[in-house]
């Protein structure tokens, strides 16, 4: 247990679906991460907030929005996604200073588009 | 840009032999370097890190040294176990400062056969 949750932990969805992801952390941290992470592939990193404010967007299509509404929750809101956009998807939270590069990952949640 | 390059698996080692994993990075400037390990349905998990130069780091009988000079962490372990077999990534984080995404090598899954 690293004090990130992330639900659900299995999806399943239409091209034509929207859903949400939602992670939640407990560690008091104030910067949270989105990952990809794909089978025979690194994992990639899409999205950075930090004090609630995106830092980084590695050119995610648009069909990938975040929203990070505090310091402790993100989600990541899917829109008409593709069948490659199948893969398990990461949420991270650290600190922004300090020991920040020491990142805590949530379990994941498998996404399935059909 | 960073980029991470580690062997690739699966592999397969019987109980108590000795481990390596190889891991090579290119960056700007002086990187921190991570592992990380990835269970069975589960999300990723810090195992060691180092933040600078000739620095090892060391968990669960687990090392890496840090070599500036062969861009290289690679992992060692003197005698792995059945429940070592994981997927292992190798990582870094650049040197720009604030909240910033870690850089993942592929992973390398590693089996240990009683």
């Amino acid at each position: 247990e690293t004090g990130v949750t992330q639900t659900p932990r299995h999806l399943v969805m239409g091209m034509t679906n929207k859903k949400s992801l939602k992670c939640e952390q407990h560690l008091g941290h104030n910067a949270m991460y989105w990952y990809k992470q794909s089978a025979k592939k690194p994992l990639e990193l899409m999205f950075v907030y930090s004090l609630e404010e995106r830092v980084e967007n590695n050119s995610v299509p648009s069909r990938f929005s975040p929203e990070c509404p505090n310091s402790s929750h993100l989600f990541l809101h899917l829109h008409t996604l593709q069948p490659e956009d199948s893969a398990l998807y990461l949420c991270a939270s650290s600190v922004s200073q300090g020991d920040w590069e020491t990142q805590y990952f949530g379990p994941g949640t498998r996404l399935l588009v059909l | 840009g960073n980029s991470v390059t580690q062997m690739e698996g699966p592999v397969t080692l019987s109980e108590e032999a000795f481990l390596t994993i190889n891991c090579t990075y290119t960056a700007t400037g002086y990187p921190s370097l991570f592992w990380y390990v990835q269970y069975p349905g589960e999300g990723l998990q810090l195992l060691l890190k180092a933040t600078k130069a000739d620095d090892k780091g060391s968990n669960k009988g687990f090392e890496a040294t840090y070599r500036k000079e062969t861009t290289s962490f690679h992992l060692e372990k003197g005698s792995v176990q059945v429940s070592d077999s994981a997927v292992y990534f190798c990582a870094l984080r650049g040197t720009g400062g604030g909240a910033d995404g870690l850089t993942f090598g592929k992973g390398t899954h590693l089996i240990i056969q009683p």
